[in-house]
């Protein structure tokens, strides 16, 4: 069974219009993350929660935010995406007692 | 501060052949080491790890090894498949804080011909 769900696999948004993307996990696993991956590119940190403690990488744009209103969801909000935004999404999740992240299937984001 | 390198693709085999991706690390700490798997469309999968010096990381009959003198953890496995053909990620997990960070290698497409 999948342990990192994300919703929906592919979303589509009109320049400037906010979109969410969304993720929800099965393990009530305490830190959660969120990445960007471009095209043939690696995945690129944006930020995490250890638990409702929010870390943000410092080369993340003011335009990319997240919310995580219990321990299994949490929300990808970019309030004005831009052409650049168009990416994979990927949130990932981390064990207590572990250093192993687990990835979710992914959001593919397009930007019109 | 820590960086993985990883053999640039793309690597094209043909079924069967023996497969070697190679990797190698610069880290402060003593990380941990990955290879994940991407196929088209899809997220990261974890293929295998090492969390020490000489462990051994197997799955699906790819294997690599942790090589703390050479600073290496190259993946091989020896007969690929067609359903092999995917992006590897290489990778090492520190500590940075209250959480791990990860870091990528660029990846290496592999493609398996029938």
């Amino acid at each position: 069974d999948a342990m990192v769900i994300q919703n929906p696999r592919y979303q589509v948004t009109q320049f400037g219009k906010p979109v969410t993307l969304s993720c929800s996990q099965t393990l009530n696993h305490n830190v959660m993350y969120w990445y960007q991956q471009k095209s043939s590119q690696a995945p690129k940190l944006l930020f995490h929660y250890y638990d409702k403690d929010f870390n943000n990488e410092a080369d993340t744009p003011d335009n990319f935010q997240s919310r995580r209103p219990n321990t299994s969801f949490c929300f990808l909000d970019i309030r004005s995406p831009g052409l650049g935004d168009a990416a994979m999404y990927l949130c990932a999740i981390q064990g207590d007692f572990t250093d192993t992240q687990y990835f979710g299937p992914g959001t593919r984001l397009t930007v019109l | 501060g820590n960086s993985v390198t990883q053999m640039e693709g793309p690597v094209t085999l043909s079924e069967e052949a023996f497969l070697t991706i190679n990797c190698t690390y610069t880290a402060t700490g003593y990380p941990s080491l990955f290879w994940y798997v991407q196929y088209p469309g899809e997220g990261l999968q974890l293929l295998l790890k090492a969390t020490k010096a000489d462990d051994k990381g197997s799955n699906k009959g790819f294997e690599a090894t942790y090589r703390k003198e050479t600073t290496s953890f190259h993946l091989e496995k020896g007969s690929v498949q067609v359903s092999d053909s995917a992006v590897y990620f290489c990778a090492l997990s520190d500590r940075e804080g209250s959480n791990y960070k990860l870091t990528f290698g660029k990846g290496t497409l592999l493609t398996v011909n029938p």
